[in-house]
């Protein structure tokens, strides 16, 4: 169980345009899910809080007109990078907190490679 | 500040070696919660064990065992006999304060085990 999804694995896009990304929570509900960025050989850094039904939180620092997030439901939440350019290439990897008083742990996706050319 | 320091970039040991893996965490709160995870090369995060503050028990779950001590913040993993699949990069990450839901962690610790 607790298994994180995320589409698409790998993605390579022109400078430019938007690319968006979606993490689901395949057997259980998330009410709360988590954006990281991962650059290589480095360690993983927290953008963005997702919270079903509301705005998402931003860390210092991240662009929240550039990292678009939604969390329509209960299972998904998505990623979309505005006007992407090569500095914004990375592993971006999602992570989701089960609903439900005492959850604590977070569930993390397999990752997604964007790479912008 | 919140911080974790995993000062071991990299660390190379052959099969049924016993390898340990340092963290040093830095926090001001009283309250706080620690843990491991790897990472494997295909890149998915795998949840290894969480800690909070007030339990200081060493805690060994088959080859894998944890060594928390609050006097010196540190919270290091200890791989004992080690197998090729253990190769990985190991996090260490800290969560305090308001937001518990906040990991921050550390550089990672990239581990070879070579057959």
């Amino acid at each position: 169980g607790a298994v994180v999804s995320q589409h698409p694995s790998r993605v390579i896009c022109k400078s430019g345009t938007s690319v968006k990304i979606e993490c689901r929570s395949l057997d259980f509900q998330a009410t709360t899910m988590f954006w990281y960025r991962q650059f290589p050989k480095q360690s993983l850094m927290l953008m963005a809080t997702s919270n079903e039904g509301s705005k998402a939180t931003y860390e210092q620092g991240v662009e929240k007109d550039k990292f678009l997030i939604n969390h329509a439901s209960l299972t998904l939440s998505t990623l979309t990078v505005t006007s992407a350019h090569p500095e914004d290439s990375s592993f971006y990897i999602c992570s989701a907190r089960p609903s439900g008083l005492g959850s604590y742990e977070q569930y993390f996706g397999p990752g997604t490679r964007l790479t912008v050319t | 500040a919140q911080k974790v320091t995993q000062a071991q970039t990299e660390i190379s040991v052959v099969e049924k070696e016993d390898v340990t893996l340092d963290c040093v965490y830095e926090t001001r709160d009283t309250t706080y919660y620690l843990f491991w995870y790897k990472q494997p090369p295909s890149g998915e995060l795998v949840f290894l064990i969480r800690r909070n503050s007030f339990d200081e028990q060493n805690e060994i779950s088959g080859r894998y065992s944890w060594n928390f001590q609050k006097s010196t913040s540190s919270f290091n993993f200890t791989i004992t006999a080690s197998q090729v699949v253990d190769s990985a990069v190991y996090f260490c990450a800290l969560s305090a304060g308001y937001n518990t839901d906040k990991l921050i962690f550390g550089t990672g610790t990239r581990l070879q085990v070579f057959p």
